[in-house]
């Protein structure tokens, strides 16, 4: 296993388009994170699942924001009918259970034109 | 939730042991400390994690201080590709929250 693996690696959209993220996660690892982080700032936590339940989502995270992780594999983050503040690069993480240690994907970057 | 406050910026020669610094006044019992790294264009990389007690591994040491106040990364030989965004975060144990701030660039000079 190389690590979290995360599709596409960059996206660039018009507004008001729909775009999808996948991640891979390390494939023991139970606990899955969505980050989201603009320039110069820390990533901002926007949800979490355990396995295949989705068990905290920020305020962040609008109702154009979805995310799902069917069998508590892989993970995708929809976003619909992007706006331009929505350019961001989207970070996932893994965690396998309470070991205090999340290993990140490189990131989907996103620019809403 | 308890925050934590870095410089913005730090400086270090190459091959010269680097000391960055986080204070934590707030932090409660069950809060540990987290450190991860940020390479440009890259996602966060974890380093190393505590609670009370001084901490080493490959990658670094963490120092805490006994009130648990304020902590440092210590990374013994710095080198080129240490050359990152460092976070300090507090976290507690089992909970997925973990609030992040700015962090401390660090720049390296060869």
């Amino acid at each position: 296993d190389t690590g979290v693996s995360q599709d596409p690696r960059h996206k660039i959209t018009k507004r008001g388009q729909n775009v999808t993220f996948r991640c891979d996660p390390i494939s023991e690892h139970n606990r899955l994170y969505w980050y989201r982080q603009t320039l110069g700032q820390g990533p901002e936590f926007l949800t979490y699942f355990q396995n295949e339940a989705q068990l905290e989502k920020s305020r962040l995270l609008s109702d154009r924001f979805s995310a799902e992780r069917p069998k508590g594999s892989f993970s995708t983050l929809e976003i619909q009918r992007t706006e331009q503040g929505d350019s961001a690069m989207y970070l996932c993480a893994s965690e396998a259970f309470n070991t205090g240690e999340l290993f990140f994907g490189e990131g989907s970057r996103l620019t809403v034109l | 939730d308890a925050k934590t406050t870095q410089p913005n910026s730090m400086e270090s020669n190459e091959e010269e042991p680097v000391h960055l610094p986080c204070n934590h006044s707030t932090i409660s019992g069950t809060d540990y400390i987290h450190w991860y790294r940020q390479l440009p264009s890259q996602g966060p990389e974890y380093v190393i994690h505590g609670l009370t007690s001084n901490v080493n591994n490959r990658m670094a040491s963490l120092a805490i201080a006994e009130d648990r106040k304020s902590s440092t990364l210590i990374l013994h030989r710095a080198t080129l590709r240490d050359a990152a965004v460092y976070y300090c975060i507090l976290r507690v144990e089992g909970n997925y929250q973990l609030i992040w701030g700015a962090g401390t660039k660090l720049i390296i000079k060869p």
